[in-house]
């Protein structure tokens, strides 16, 4: 089955700094990949997602490259905020089953 | 936007008795829901998937049987955890998908509940 894998399980960049998490997936057949923020104890909240069809999208400070002869996928925060400290995962599925292959998670420190 | 309520936010039980967690779309119809729990620091494990009107589908090393899940309606999951333990302790998240969306891989989350097993 798909396997996710996600790194680095923590990142300290500082204020203002890019950040780059990266994943990989085993499945070529997946297509569809969202990343989610996770504040402590609180719900995980969609940020950014991609489908095969296309490369690269980017929303404001967000962007999300997708690689599928490599199979990966990577999150990049550029200009980074206090408020981007959190944790993100990525994920991985395919087909219409909405069943997401989570990635471990990484712990983003914004250092002031 | 889509809106999934999930009941209670927090939860403390005497070990051995049984606790219920409600999760319900507010705003949309979600045929599939998926119930994970989550231990400090860790990711999201899958725990079940369910689709209204039929039997959960459970990961392999859940228990079914201690983790009872009901998706009786278009609206409304349920995951009752029988005979706790102190073990069984932790956060527990509901998602949805919505029937029919043309986005309908994006998952909706509830707020999670804390399980503290006495």
């Amino acid at each position: 089955g798909e396997n996710v894998e996600q790194h680095p399980s923590t990142l300290s960049v500082q204020e203002g700094d890019s950040a780059v998490i990266k994943c990989t997936y085993s499945d070529s057949a997946s297509n569809y990949f969202p990343w989610y923020k996770q504040e402590l104890g609180k719900r995980p909240q969609l940020i950014i997602d991609i489908r095969s069809n296309v490369g690269e999208k980017k929303d404001q400070r967000i962007a999300v490259t997708l690689n599928k002869t490599a199979k990966h996928f990577s999150l990049h925060i550029t200009e980074t905020q206090p408020e981007d400290s959190a944790v993100y995962f990525c994920a991985a599925s395919k087909g219409s089953n909405y069943q997401l292959i989570w990635g471990a998670g990484t712990k983003l420190i914004i250092k002031p | 936007g889509a809106v999934v309520s999930q009941h209670p936010s927090r939860v403390i039980c005497k070990s051995g008795t049984s606790v219920k967690i409600e999760c319900r779309s507010l705003d949309f119809q979600a045929t599939t829901m998926f119930w994970y729990r989550q231990f400090p620091k860790k990711s999201l494990m899958l725990m079940a998937t369910s689709n209204e009107g039929s039997k959960a589908t459970y990961e392999q090393g859940v228990e079914k049987d201690k983790f009872l899940i009901n998706h009786a309606s278009l609206t409304l999951s349920t995951l009752t955890v029988t005979s706790a333990h102190p073990e069984d302790s932790s956060f527990y998240i509901c998602s949805a998908s919505a029937s029919g969306n043309p986005g309908a891989n994006v998952l909706t989350f509830g707020a999670g509940s804390r399980l503290t097993v006495l």
